[in-house]
């Protein structure tokens, strides 16, 4: 069965130093990776996906990921905050197994950016 | 396009009433997908339909938990009778036919049972 690991739950950092994110999945087959981002009182919008290709993606806001299938991590990385990143971002893993498979969320990580 | 839609944002109720929760997908969407948010357990599917026929209810808490998607433009989602161990924000999310797993979530129903 597939499951998510985010190492961190929270995350303080300063406006303009860099930031990770760090994520681990568990899967015995392919697995597509996500990380969606959550403001306050807001529902989750998709900050990024890895599905094939190149191990770098790259998303909305400045935000990149890159896939590391001998590490099983999707590790998040910014290399400039802003206050406005404050938010929680969450790590998810779809696996393939035919059909259509649910997405697996991991707890979150809460980012601050503190001025 | 519109997003997701759901309603109520808020919702206040007293232990033992029913709650409706409801969802209008994003048009063309073929998948939607009901979860619970708490601090304590984070982001929980509870169900999700395909071409409004439920695949996976797994994630349904318990009896008091029900869910139909009567057409491809509505679902709702209900709990009969409400315990204040339900009170969480409730998302519906959907997605395309040819999904890679990217859903797009709605607001939110927070929902408070007192």
């Amino acid at each position: 069965a597939q499951s998510v690991t985010q190492l961190d739950s929270q995350v303080p950092v300063f406006e303009e130093a860099p930031v990770e994110l760090r994520c681990n999945y568990s899967s015995s087959v392919s697995v597509y990776l996500f990380w969606y981002v959550q403001y306050p009182n807001q529902g989750l919008q998709l900050l990024l996906k890895y599905l094939s290709g190149s191990t770098l993606v790259k998303g909305i806001n400045g935000f990149e990921a890159e896939f590391n299938k001998s590490q099983t991590s999707f590790h998040l990385r910014k290399p400039s905050v802003h206050i406005s990143d404050t938010a929680e971002y969450f790590c998810a893993v779809s696996e393939l197994t035919g059909g259509y498979n649910k997405l697996i969320f991991g707890a979150g990580t809460r980012l601050a950016v503190h001025p | 396009d519109a997003g997701v839609i759901q309603s109520p944002r808020h919702e206040v109720t007293e232990m033992g009433q029913e709650v409706t929760l409801r969802c209008k997908p994003i048009s063309g969407h073929d998948y939607l997908f009901w979860y619970r948010q708490t601090m304590m357990r984070g982001l929980e599917l509870l169900i999700y339909f395909n071409n409004n026929v439920p695949i996976d209810d797994s994630g349904m808490p318990e009896d008091r938990f029900s869910a139909k998607m009567p057409n491809a433009s509505f679902s709702t989602l209900k709990i009969q009778p409400s315990e204040p161990r339900d009170s969480a924000v409730y998302f519906c999310a959907s997605s395309l036919r040819q999904g890679t797993g990217e859903l797009f979530f709605g607001e939110g129903s927070r929902l408070t049972v007192l």
